[in-house]
């Protein structure tokens, strides 16, 4: 099975300011990965796809790059409503594994 | 519009079994692979495996081959979990959720909002 790494698994951070995570795959998923963000109480939503894709609805300081075996999400200035936990998951292979997730709190 | 809805929460005694549903409306069911995805307390997502609907054909995950059963009525346009054998362990919420059109890889797009199933003696 592929295994995702992500780091930090925590993060303290105030409003605006610039927020990266990284996942790192135990071998080259190509570009197969999604990016997710899951509040309390709700289902994971998907932020973005094929690695760098923006999902349609998601605010554009959302950004996801990286191919092979590191990906990164960035939020580009950190809003009240960003305050989650994301999660990657690969789609190169079954299962579909997720990352441990790293969870963005306020500072 | 799109959506899939799920049965309620369950309260299962060890042992049991547990047959959750997920009703999708808003779309041609049988274009969209669905997937089951479980969340333990406290613990991030673990996917369970996908049913493509069109075919009936079940994909599991290694950890949830064997009491793990995932099943479609077309007719209905609904999607079903059936675990038997419950154990504690099983406790967490689970989730379906659909493939993004119009490629599997571009992640799950719709979820359910989440079945509860504890088992509690």
């Amino acid at each position: 099975d592929i295994q995702l790494t992500q780091s930090p698994s925590f993060l303290s951070a105030s409003v605006r300011d610039r927020v990266t995570i990284t996942c790192r795959a135990s071998q080259g998923i190509s570009s197969y990965l999604a990016w997710y963000q899951q509040k309390p109480g709700k289902a994971p939503k998907v932020l973005i796809y094929a690695a760098s894709t923006l999902q349609s609805g998601v605010p554009s300081r959302f950004s996801g790059s990286g191919s092979g075996t590191e990906f990164t999400l960035t939020i580009s200035s950190l809003q009240p409503e960003d305050f989650a936990t994301y999660y990657c998951q690969q789609l190169n292979s079954y299962p579909r594994t997720f990352g441990q997730g790293t969870k963005v709190e306020i500072k | 519009q799109v959506q899939l809805v799920q049965s309620g929460s369950e309260l299962k005694k060890p042992g049991a079994s547990v047959k959750v549903s997920c009703t999708a409306s808003g779309y041609t069911f049988t274009r969209h692979a669905l997937n089951w995805v479980r969340q333990a307390p406290g613990q991030g997502p673990e996917w369970m495996g996908g049913i493509n609907t069109n075919t009936g054909k079940p994909t599991y995950a290694q950890a949830f081959t064997g009491r793990f059963v995932f099943s479609l009525d077309t007719s209905v346009t609904t999607a079903y979990l059936e675990i038997s054998s419950l154990e504690a362990e099983d406790t967490a919420v689970y989730y379906c959720a659909r493939d993004q059109p119009p490629y599997y890889y571009y992640g799950m797009d719709v979820w359910g909002q989440g079945t509860t199933v504890t088992v509690s003696s």
